[in-house]
């Protein structure tokens, strides 16, 4: 079965600081793998998504995330936290037979002046 | 224009009522499912539906059921609501063609709370 695990339920950084948030998987087969955003009050906005082409994969608001299959980990970074990064963050691995997400716990960011 | 639009949005219930969450879509995806979130557990599969005659449970079914009336349209039914029902419920669709690697687009969720 694959899984997802996030590291960290909350991750607190100043603004301008570097955000790292951890997310690590447990698959038999090559993984597809996302990252997607929750602001206060929304929905889940998908961030970005691995899918075996290139191994560091570029995202939206400045975000990215790097696959590392000997460490089986995706974790997400952005080089200069803002204010407006606040929000849940969510891990998620697509099963491989009926594509269905897998979420990790999720991680809160917090984002200080 | 919302692509995946979720009615209510809030929901105050007591203890034993028939509640119905409604889902709808335009992005024309054939498939559609429920999540519900809590603090800490992250998102669980509640229903899944790959096309308008194909339904399966997730992982955490018992205590709901699904219809989906149309591919646009998928609801989620509390039989006997209960407290630990609350949560805040989201829908979700997907494009079957290029699964498993293809996105899921989520509605803006619905606030359930059970007293």
């Amino acid at each position: 079965a694959q899984s997802v695990t996030q590291l960290g339920s909350h991750v607190s950084v100043s603004e301008g600081a570097l955000v790292l948030l951890r997310c690590n998987y447990s698959s038999s087969v090559p993984p597809y793998l996302f990252w997607y955003v929750q602001y206060p009050n929304q929905g889940l906005q998908l961030l970005l998504k691995y899918t075996s082409a290139a191994t560091l994969v570029k995202g939206i608001n400045g975000f990215e995330a790097e696959f590392k299959k000997s460490e089986t980990s995706f974790h997400l970074t952005k080089p200069s936290a803002h204010m407006s990064d606040a929000a849940e963050y969510f891990c998620a691995v697509s099963d491989s037979n009926t594509g269905k997400l897998i979420f990790g716990q999720g991680t809160t960011l917090q984002v200080k002046p | 224009d919302a692509d995946v639009t979720q009615t209510p949005r809030n929901r105050i219930t007591k203890t034993g009522k028939r509640i119905m969450l409604e889902c709808s879509q335009t992005k024309g995806h054939d498939r559609m499912y429920w999540y519900r979130q809590d603090p800490g557990l992250g998102l669980r599969l509640i229903y899944y539906s790959f096309d308008v005659k194909d339904i399966n449970k997730g992982e955490i079914s018992d205590g709901y059921s699904v219809s989906r009336q149309a591919q646009a349209k998928f609801s989620l039914s509390l039989e006997s609501a209960i407290p630990n029902q609350t949560a805040l419920y989201f829908c979700a669709t997907s494009n079957s063609l290029g699964a498993p690697r293809n996105e899921q687009f989520f509605g803006p969720g619905t606030r359930l709370t059970v007293l």
